[in-house]
């Protein structure tokens, strides 16, 4: 079945750090993937869409000069958060959808972020 | 935008049969998911629907009704390790998915 695998699964890092997380979509070609974040008993909530050689597209209220993505290739995107403060601790999640003709295709989720800044 | 609404907790006994409901009004539609989030863990998949109706994989099924803007997922012979977060979410025509804050189940012997 797909797997996504996202790195690391935990980080832990002082405020004003900037961290990256990668998440690798490992037996598929996708040319979408999806960054969510999910604070302590809420729902996952969308961030931003990477798209495969072309910008990301933000939710409203997400900054994109502080939640960098690249999507370089078919089965790499990574999100950078530039100077973390404590208020950007949360789990982070992305997900990955098949090309073309996965109209029924669900999304498939890495193992998640858990991002804490001291 | 989306509005997606769930329960918040439900608890049963194992064994027993519980039905989680969604209903949702959203500016496009593409398709129902529900997944299953154990805590502090990633979402897996459960079930699909697009089209009206039941779709039953094991002891889980799904049934929507798009004129209702409903869906249901109905977990039969509970089992202790069901006990999780089920989210329910409704996917859009770019694909993006809106999540439901989810409903916590708690399954006790």
């Amino acid at each position: 079945g797909a797997v996504v695998s996202q790195h690391p699964s935990w980080v832990i890092c002082k405020s004003g750090t900037s961290v990256k997380i990668e998440c690798r979509s490992l037996d598929f070609q996708a040319t979408t993937m999806f960054w969510y974040r999910q604070f302590p008993k809420q729902s996952l909530m969308l961030m931003a869409t990477s798209n495969e050689g072309s910008k990301a597209t933000y939710e409203q209220g997400v900054e994109k000069d502080k939640f960098l993505i690249n999507h370089a290739s078919l089965t790499l995107s990574t999100l950078t958060v530039t100077s973390a403060h404590p208020e950007d601790s949360s789990f982070y999640i992305c997900s990955a959808r098949k090309m073309r003709g996965s109209g029924n295709q669900p999304q498939h989720f890495g193992d998640g972020t858990r991002l804490s800044i001291l | 935008g989306q509005n997606i609404d769930q329960p918040t907790e439900m608890t049963a006994t194992e064994g027993a049969i519980v039905q989680i409901n969604c209903t949702y009004q959203t500016s496009g539609f593409n398709g129902l998911f529900w997944y299953q989030q154990h805590a502090g863990e990633a979402p897996t998949f459960l079930s699909y629907n697009v089209l009206d109706g039941l779709e039953e994989k094991g002891r889980f099924s799904s049934f929507l009704s798009r004129s209702k803007g409903y869906s249901y997922l109905l977990l039969k012979e509970l089992q202790m390790k069901d006990s999780a977060s089920y989210l329910c979410a409704v996917r859009d025509g770019d694909y993006k998915l809106s999540f439901g804050a989810g409903t916590t189940v708690t399954v006790r012997a």
